[in-house]
Parts: C-alpha cells; structure tokens; sequence
C-alpha cells in the first residue's frame, strides 16, 4: 500500500534537473509533495488533484498521471536549497480519513 | 496564525516508563494526525482524529499505544511502557476543512528516546 518512490537518492550540481516519481498500487485522488531537511518536519510544496489541476509554490513543478498511478516532481534549475528528502503522500480513492500515506522518500542532495 | 506546535522538543525516557507527547494543531484545523519516523525512515502513520474521534486508529503498533484529543484543539499520544524500540521521532499534523483538496501542516516533532 506504501507508495513506492524512485530513485532512492539523487546527487545533483547547482543547476542541473531532477526528476523524482512516485508510483502506487492503488487509484489516486490526490498527491502531496513535501520536502524534509535534516532534523526537520516536513515542509509542504504541493499538491495534485484529480484532473489535473496543480497547487502549490516555489520553482516545482509536478504532473498526476492517473491511469498509471503515479506522480513525478520536477525540479528544475536546482539549488543548495533543495536539499533534503522528498516524500510523496497519496490520498486513495474512498479515503473517507483523508489519510495520506507517505512514500518511501528520495534523498537530494545538491552540491555547489 | 501560529503554526504547528509540539511539546516536548526531546525527551528522554528510561525503558518500562510512561510518556506523554503533546500536540497544539492550528487553530480552527478540524483534523489532526499523528506519525512517527525512524531514524533515516518514511513516514509511518499512526492514528487520525476528526474532531475529538478518531475514526482511524489503524496504525498504532501496540496497546501501549493510546491518544485523545480533547475537541478540536490539544492532541496527547500516550506510550505505556516504554520499549527502545519506539525511540523515533513523533510528529503531528493538522489539515484544515477535512476536504481533500487541503494538506497537513507538520509540527516540528519530539524526538523520543528509550533508553
């Protein structure tokens, strides 16, 4: 049930692009995107629904593809910022708790 | 408003021993989840409230574990009996109207440890 996220770690140069995609074993409603730096919470950077539509901020993008059942985060231009592990949280379809499960996460880390 | 807030920061506890964790959710934020992260791990979730129930209690590990929160306001996570394993760090979350289209908001976590 635990999203799967790939890859596991990810070593990029100031400037380069990441790709980071989660897959699940069940139909989506929603994917939460959140970024964690060492020792701290998790931070949220966005959210994608049903149909498409995308929210959140900062220079990330992110697609939903629900006949596949999976989400990618684009980071582009990366900076010493984006460090940190990024994890997915998925909302099932019937998820009457709007509970997220969260992925198995994807270590980044940026170096000048 | 105030984000998140979780007490305390640390703690630090003998094995066998009882401990309390606490979580202040955004004011107004009807829904409040618990979890808990292993060193280097995901996030494992625990329980749910909406309002004062909790309607998903699923991920608990053990009847040493228990939380009540009290309207829809303060969150406590109890742990009975401490084990080393349940050393991790504890975080809360809370999410506004309960519609899917909102996220949760972490709190900064208590880290336990067993020893």
């Amino acid at each position: 049930q635990q999203p799967v996220q790939s890859p596991q770690a990810v070593i990029l140069r100031e400037g380069e692009d990441a790709v980071i995609n989660c897959s699940s074993s069940k139909a989506l409603y929603s994917v939460h995107w959140y970024r964690q730096k060492h020792g701290e919470a998790p931070v949220f950077l966005m959210i994608l629904l049903k149909g498409g539509e995308q929210k959140g901020h900062e220079k990330i993008s992110a697609s939903f593809n629900e006949k596949k059942q999976q989400s990618s985060l684009y980071l582009t231009a990366s900076q010493l910022s984006y460090s940190g592990t990024y994890f997915c949280g998925t909302e099932n379809y019937g998820g009457a708790t709007n509970k997220l499960i969260f992925g198995t996460g994807t270590l980044l880390a940026v170096q000048p | 408003g105030a984000g998140v807030s979780q007490s305390p920061s640390n703690k630090v506890t003998e094995k066998g021993k009882d401990v309390e964790l606490r979580c202040d959710p955004i004011s107004g934020h009807t829904a409040l989840y618990w979890y808990r992260q292993r060193l280097g791990q995901g996030l494992e979730f625990l329980i749910y409230f909406q309002g004062n129930s909790a309607p998903d209690k699923s991920g608990l590990p053990s009847d040493r574990f228990s939380a009540e929160r009290t309207g829809e306001s303060v969150s406590t996570l109890t742990i009975q009996r401490t084990q080393q394993e349940d050393s991790a760090v504890y975080l809360c979350a809370s999410r506004g109207t309960g519609w899917i289209q909102d996220t949760q908001y972490f709190g900064p976590g208590t880290r336990l440890t067993v020893l």
